[in-house]
């Protein structure tokens, strides 16, 4: 079974805005990886964030991390019409060890 | 960045048959791949975690004879479904690690999807 949940599990917007979906896990994390899937499509990776960090950017993503609370956030800023995809967090315990994926997030991007 | 191959990208198979997914790493070694399965709208069920030149440790309720896996080299893991059934259609995808020591992320195979018919 699947240990992440994400919420919410489909969220639309429209071009321009930002959209934050969220992560939670239970057990303790080596780090935690979000994915980014079009339909029919393989997995993008997108960012990797390490247990000992808080926060990381890429380009338009900010992802947060809080062990203390054991979730995670993926914001993307000025959210694109090609933004639109399945996202996916996904939980390491131990480095090279199996992923855990969360149920994923339908992100709608509307133009 | 490291790429990671799938052959087929789909398959239309009757049932009873068996098909053999392949999935390579192109541009490092990976002693570890990884057997994911995805059905419509959900999320990725981990299958089995294969390592090269050793037997691949299924997850639970994962039928070892019915979903053989190989990791014949350091960039080849194959996958055969054998005496397919309708419930068997699936989007297959794979992944491999570069490395083992520190965190890395996992390069994921761009899925096959099987059919059976």
């Amino acid at each position: 079974s699947q240990q992440g949940e994400e919420d919410p599990q489909a969220l639309s917007i429209q071009e321009g805005e930002n959209a934050t979906m969220n992560c939670s896990y239970k057990t303790s994390i080596n780090n935690l990886q979000w994915y980014r899937q079009n339909s029919g499509r393989g997995l993008v990776h997108l960012i990797l964030i390490r247990s000992n960090e808080r926060e990381k950017h890429s380009g338009r993503l900010r992802v947060t991390l809080d062990t203390s609370k054991k979730s995670s956030s993926l914001l993307i800023t000025a959210s694109r019409a090609a933004d639109t995809a399945s996202y996916f967090c996904a939980t390491e315990k131990t480095s090279g060890s199996r992923l855990t994926f969360g149920e994923g997030t339908q992100l709608t991007v509307n133009p | 960045g490291a790429v990671v191959s799938q052959h087929p990208s789909w398959v239309i198979c009757k049932s009873g048959t068996s098909v053999k997914i392949e999935c390579r790493s192109l541009d490092f070694q990976a002693t570890t791949m990884f057997w994911y399965r995805q059905f419509p709208k959900q999320s990725l069920m981990l299958m089995a975690t294969s390592n090269e030149g050793s037997k691949a440790t299924y997850e639970q309720g994962v039928e070892k004879d019915k979903f053989l896996i190989n990791h014949a080299s350091l960039t080849l893991s194959t996958l055969t479904v054998t005496s397919a059934h309708p419930e068997d259609s699936s989007f297959y995808i794979c992944s491999a690690s570069p490395a083992t020591g520190d965190a890395y992320e996992q390069y994921f195979g761009p899925g096959t999807r099987l059919t059976v018919t």
